[in-house]
């Protein structure tokens, strides 16, 4: 069965970094673009991040407002991706979802149950 | 970035009868070398992820009921619950991949009446 598990969350003070974790699990994770996509509780979903399925620097994107503090990247030799998040806001509290991307495109098929982050002194 | 509007913000729909959401981009999502609509819909139940329901617009994903039918074209798109069941209780969300960064709309929450 695919899976996908969220680990890394937490709580966090404003200007502080954390590193969330995604493993995989069920399929080829080197075939697939992976994601972040994060959810402030009761609220939209928003994209974060993005990453190609061979996990080269050149190969990511994010969203404008996490651009120079948030880097994804991924070791397809352990099925796992991951998103540092450095100088952490207020604002970036949220849920945060990793998710497989269909094909070559930005649908995501497969989610994880999500991994909670709050930034708050 | 693309703007995604959807209404309403909320239904209630009576068991068995159906329900109609609409999604908007601020521009066109229709890839014109494929003729593919770069649009997907999703459904999150309360306390879980979202699951993929649709993609190019249209396209149900296996497993998806065939009561949730998506259609659209262009910058309009809507997705039709037809004989609505209480599991169908959820928020629904459309999405572009037409363009990065992908977007959402904001949600269409779901309810029986």
């Amino acid at each position: 069965e695919v899976h996908l598990v969220e680990s890394g969350g937490g709580l966090v003070q404003p200007g502080g970094s954390l590193r969330l974790s995604c493993v995989a699990s069920g399929f080829t994770f080197s075939s697939h673009w992976m994601h972040w996509v994060r959810q402030v509780p009761g609220k939209g979903l928003v994209w974060v991040s993005r990453i190609n399925a061979d996990g080269t620097s050149s190969s990511t994107r994010y969203v404008d407002s996490v651009k120079g503090r948030f880097t994804i990247s991924r070791d397809n030799a352990k099925n796992t991706l991951y998103l540092q998040m450095n100088s952490l806001r207020a604002e970036d509290t949220a849920v945060y979802y990793c998710g497989r991307g269909v094909g070559g495109h930005d649908a995501l098929d497969i989610w994880g149950q999500g991994t909670m982050v709050t930034v708050s002194s | 970035d693309i703007v995604m509007t959807q209404s309403p913000d909320s239904l209630a729909v009576s068991l068995g009868e159906r329900a109609t959401i609409n999604c908007k981009s601020s521009q066109s999502v229709l890839y014109n070398s494929n003729n593919l609509n770069y649009l997907a819909w999703y459904q999150q139940k309360p306390g879980q992820p979202p699951h993929l329901l649709i993609d190019w617009a249209s396209t149900r994903e296996s497993g998806v009921p065939d009561r949730f039918t998506g259609s659209g074209s262009g910058t309009d798109f809507t997705l039709t619950i037809d004989s609505l069941q209480a599991e169908d209780v959820a928020v629904y969300y459309c999405q572009q991949y037409y363009s990065t960064p992908p977007t959402f709309g904001g949600g269409t929450k779901v309810e029986i009446k």
